[in-house]
């Protein structure tokens, strides 16, 4: 399954609010799953399953979706969000993740 | 708390084989879930490679089936990947990554791996 990210490169000022997208090739229900990726640092989960919650992560980040359109929302980004955002998808084997959208400060 | 940490060589020429070991603490591997390799190639291309189940069963990208093997030391916590016949196109970060059950929740730091004659 492959997973389409849009835009690659999205710049914004701190304090926008955004919405990242993720198109599967195919449906793949909700087994869809948000990271976030700084220089140098492991990937980050931030949604599980679309919309679920991650303990810790801050409220901001949301997700929203099913099938084969998703969203990762963020809500007033903040200079701590600036990064790489990927999608993955397990609803089928194997794994796959998509190219990711590259979130920079305008 | 769950630490995962990979080790290996940095570098390794064309047409060798690839080896990494993944060592795991605050958990033991044979207690539950899959134990991934997950690399990012140059330019963020995210590739999930394969894992060993908590039981040892293994399942692999079918893009690197003939040259991938994924194992275990039980007695020390660690898992292993080796890659087979590498070129350069195999640059990349390896990550191990601990799945729960599908979608990464723990991950190593990650090591650099260079193919270059």
């Amino acid at each position: 399954i492959m997973l389409t990210q849009s835009p690659a490169t999205l710049s914004v000022t701190p304090g926008e609010s955004i919405s990242l997208s993720c198109r599967a090739s195919q449906s793949i229900s909700t087994n869809l799953h948000w990271y976030q990726q700084k220089p140098n640092e492991s990937p980050r989960v931030l949604i599980k399953y679309a919309s679920q919650s991650i303990s810790g992560i801050p409220s901001r980040f949301s997700g929203s979706g099913s099938g084969t359109d998703f969203t990762l929302n963020i809500n007033r980004v903040e200079p701590e969000d600036f990064s790489v955002y990927y999608c993955q998808q397990s609803n089928s084997w194997p794994l796959t993740f998509g190219s990711g959208t590259k979130l920079e400060i305008k | 708390e769950i630490q995962l940490q990979e080790s290996g060589p940095g570098l390794v020429k064309p047409s060798q084989s690839l080896s990494l070991t993944c060592s795991v603490t605050g958990y033991t591997i044979t207690s539950g879930y899959d134990w991934s390799w997950i690399r990012k190639f140059p330019g963020n291309k995210m590739e999930w490679m394969g894992y060993i189940s908590y039981s040892g069963s293994t399942n692999y990208n079918p893009s690197l089936k003939s040259r991938i093997s994924i194992t275990r030391d039980t007695s020390k916590n660690q898992f292993f990947l080796q890659l087979n016949s590498v070129t350069t196109e195999d640059t990349a970060t390896y990550y191990c990554a601990r799945a729960t059950p599908s979608w990464f929740a723990y991950w190593g730091q990650g090591t650099l791996v260079t193919v270059s004659s």
